[in-house]
């Protein structure tokens, strides 16, 4: 089924150890975006990419890289991890910058120890 | 204060009710999503609109640009329509703006 794949589904990390999160879409979208969700503050921006070839920092960028990979992947990286990114990280995409056929993955929950 | 402000927090409602879910922003937006949460975690866009109103089987969603203001409205509610949902705002260029989400349960 066409949609945005993400992995791993679930991941437990010690203080310092880095780890990617792979994101992949099949819709041909131009844009991919990373989000985190805690409870309490919804959903914020760490990175998007508008297009191929282009990133950029959103609400909560530190602590985080991102790579645009070709069109279909944009992964995020956690060079040294620390218990306040422990959240669940959301990989979305869309046809274009401003939303239109927003199609969210299935969600990381991380966990920080 | 939050650019996006949903109301209520919380909805408990029994089946078959007439269920709404507000939404106001103070950003300027050209366009606003409606997302669906569920249990699992899973996310899904159930509308985005620019202007006046959409509707998908059970569910309407409206938005008022002068008032900015926005509703999910939902009929003949099901326990299945249990999840959270948030609206989130399109405003700038590249820019999602997120309520915080209303956690709604249906009681059969």
């Amino acid at each position: 089924n066409a949609g945005v794949t993400q992995t791993p589904k679930f991941q437990v990390l010690k203080t310092g150890q880095s780890m990617t999160l792979q994101c992949a879409q099949d819709m041909n979208h131009n844009s991919m975006y990373w989000y985190r969700q805690d409870p309490g503050m919804g959903l914020r921006l760490i990175y998007y990419s508008a297009s191929e070839g282009t990133t950029d920092k959103g609400e909560v960028p530190n602590g985080y890289n991102v790579s645009r990979l070709n069109k279909r992947e944009f992964s995020l990286r956690l060079e040294s991890a620390a218990p306040s990114q422990t959240s669940v990280y959301f990989c979305a995409s869309s046809e274009r910058s401003g939303g239109y056929g927003y199609t969210f993955g299935s969600g990381t929950r991380l966990t920080v120890v | 204060k939050n650019e996006v402000e949903q109301s209520p927090q919380n909805l408990t409602a029994q089946e078959g009710e007439f269920i709404t879910i507000n939404c106001s922003y103070s950003v300027g937006i050209s366009a606003l999503h409606w997302l669906q949460q569920h249990p699992g975690g899973g996310i899904v866009s159930l509308f985005m609109l620019s202007s006046g109103k959409k509707k998908h089987g059970r569910l309407i969603a409206t938005i008022n640009i002068q008032e900015k203001h926005s509703s999910l409205h939902i009929t003949a509610s099901h326990p299945r329509d249990s999840a959270v949902y948030i609206c989130a705002a399109v405003s700038g260029a590249q820019k999602l703006v997120f309520g915080q989400g209303t956690r709604l349960t249906i009681n059969p």
